[in-house]
Formats: C-alpha cells, structure tokens, sequence
C-alpha cells in the first residue's frame, strides 16, 4: 500500500522568501500530482508529473519529481500573501485509478 | 469544456437522519468518480470510486454508500448519521483517456454538519 508523507505539514514565512515542500512516498508510482486549497474550498489542480526528472513551472510556484527516490518537491520562489493555502501532493499508485493523498501543508505567507 | 456540480452546498442534519448528497459531471461520458471526505484541518479520505455505472469500490467501512445510476451520476448517501459524519465532502472525476490521464478534478464540495 502506497503511503504519502509531506513535510512541513506547517509552513509560516515571509513574503519573498524561498521554500521547499517535500513529498515522498512509499512505493512505485506512475505520477504525482499537486492540488492547491484555499480555505473553505475545493481542490484545484496545479500541476502534473509523468515521469522521472519532470519539472513544471508556474508563477512563483515550480515542481519536479524524481521517482527512483520517490520524491517530490513544490518549490516556491519569492513567495507572495496569495500563495496562502493548503497544498497536496498525490502519487498515483502504478496502475491505479486512485490517488493517495498526503495531509497537506499548510502555508502562510506574511506581509 | 467539463464541469462537475455538487449539491447541496451545505447541509445541516441530526443524528440519526438519513443523508443523499449528488454530484453530476458534464461535458465528457464515461469518467471515473470519486467520494472524499475532509474533516476539519484533516487530509482527503476517499470513500468510494466508480468506474463505470454501478460499479462502486468502497475504500472505508462504515455508514455511507454510494450509487452511480447514470454514466455521470454518483450519489452518496446514508441511512443514519453520526456525528462523527460531518465534513466536507468532496466529489472527484478523471478521465480515461486525455492529455492528463489520471488527473482527478474536484467538485465544489458539500460542508455538512451532524448534530
């Protein structure tokens, strides 16, 4: 059974700060996905990696991932008050039509 | 373009009453769909998927089920509910095949609470 862990599960920083949020899991996946959630709303979808060594980028916000250490890093560059949110990472175990969810971090950025 | 409804948006209920959430996806036919739960400051917990109509995977034991009558209906439900029911509750489909394969798009979501 694939299992998710994220770290920071909290995250307090600055406006134009960097950070890393880490993600790894357990087992073989086939993909990871990130989710962004605003406070009292749903999931919205950030982005997708197909494949070790993938790398995607937007706005302030860039991950990659590299499978053969089943890991996954959201990296956020100069960070701004509207990036405040909760943020998910998933994998998708190999074969699978289900995503296994990590708890989240939960971000706050501060004037 | 697709679009995935939930309703009601919010629902508030006694102990002991029964529930039906609905959740309907338009704009694309054969999904896959999804049941999560959220509780407060807590992670997703998938309750149920479905690849197809009637075919439902139940993922925690406990007292909801849920029913796919239509290609892009799914309906969570349940006879009694507990406190312990309350949350937010999330609907999810994916496609089959596309560009993003696997990628789960997320309803509104409906926040209920059991008294």
């Amino acid at each position: 059974e694939l299992k998710v862990e994220q770290n920071p599960l909290f995250l307090s920083m600055q406006e134009g700060k960097n950070y890393t949020i880490y993600c790894n899991y357990s087992t073989t996946s086939d993909r990871l996905y990130w989710y962004r959630q605003d406070p009292g709303k749903s999931l919205e979808s950030l982005f997708v990696l197909l494949s070790n060594g993938a790398v995607k980028q937007e706005g302030r916000l860039m991950a990659s991932l590299d499978t053969k250490a089943r890991l996954s890093t959201l990296h956020i560059t100069a960070a701004v008050h509207d990036l405040s949110a909760t943020y998910f990472c998933a994998p998708r175990p190999g074969g699978s039509e289900k995503l296994v969810f990590g708890k989240g971090t939960k971000l706050t950025v501060n004037p | 373009s697709q679009t995935i409804h939930q309703w009601p948006a919010t629902l508030v209920q006694p102990v002991g009453s029964p529930l039906s959430l609905e959740c309907t996806v338009e704009g694309t036919s054969n999904p896959n769909l999804y049941w999560y739960r959220q509780a407060a400051g807590r992670g997703l917990q998938l309750l149920f998927y479905s690849v197809g109509i009637g075919q439902i995977s139940s993922e925690v034991p406990q007292n909801l089920s849920a029913s796919r009558p239509q290609d892009r209906q799914f309906i969570l439900s349940s006879k009694k509910l507990l406190l312990s029911d309350s949350g937010f509750y999330l609907c999810a489909w994916s496609p089959r095949t596309s560009g993003r394969p696997g990628e789960q798009f997320f309803g509104p979501g409906t926040r209920l609470t059991v008294l």
